[in-house]
């Protein structure tokens, strides 16, 4: 069975930086194309970034009110994909989900696919 | 970019009813739309992919149409456990979610 497992959520104070990691396990990983979305508190869901595999480059992507603060990287040799969060706002308290796509659904970067299987989340709070 | 509203907000039904929430798309998106189903403190459960294709595991009583910027999610006969919200994501570019429907105890 798929598992995906994030940690390092926490409380952060504005301005401040964060990284998040999510660990994988029973799946081809280093295949994978990955993503990150997040909840606000009460709010629906927003698609943050994603980081293709290496194999198809692995570039990233992001939303723009992301862009340029968060980076998404992964470590193949240990199952493990990371977001770092920098210059962080009130904005960026949520959730924080790990999703994949399934395996082997895109070929080229513009394809974005749907995610079938989900981290349990990790917090984030940005607050003073 | 690409919006994605959803409608209704909340629905309000009861066990054995038809339910069936709409998701609109601000441009075309063909049949790249999945649909989801969250419960309170969990991940979203994907439910339905390519507009109408049934995930394996979910029960058949789920079932989703549409195509360019009209969809649709149906539950033919409500079950206890499908009170949740549920939400449209689109991935023709880049990925796009819907503000949820709620679907509540009448």
């Amino acid at each position: 069975e798929v598992q995906l497992v994030e940690s390092g959520g926490g409380l952060v104070k504005p301005g401040g930086s964060l990284r998040l990691s999510c660990a994988a396990s029973s799946f081809a990983f280093n295949n994978a194309w990955m993503h990150w979305v997040r909840q606000a508190p009460g709010k629906g869901l927003e698609w943050v970034g994603r980081i293709t595999n290496k194999g198809d480059g692995g570039t990233t992507d992001y939303a723009a009110p992301v862009k340029g603060r968060f980076t998404i990287s992964r470590d193949d040799s240990t199952n493990t994909l990371y977001l770092q969060m920098n210059s962080l706002t009130t904005e960026d308290t949520a959730v924080y989900y790990c999703t994949t796509i399934p395996l082997g659904y895109c070929s080229t970067t513009r394809c974005f696919g749907y995610f079938q299987h989900w981290g349990q989340g990790a917090l984030v709070t940005v607050s003073s | 970019d690409i919006q994605m509203t959803q409608s209704p907000s909340t629905l309000s039904a009861s066990v054995g009813d038809r339910v069936t929430i709409t998701c609109r798309a601000s441009q075309s998106i063909s049949s790249w739309l999945a649909w989801y189903q969250q419960k309170p403190g969990k991940a979203p459960k994907l439910l339905i992919y390519k507009a109408s294709n049934l995930e394996s595991g979910v029960p058949s009583r789920f079932s989703g149409s549409g195509y360019g910027t009209e969809f649709t999610l149906t539950i033919s006969c409500l079950q206890p456990d499908d009170f949740a919200t549920y939400y449209c994501q689109q991935y023709n570019s880049y990925s796009t979610f819907g503000q949820g429907t709620k679907v509540e105890i009448k």
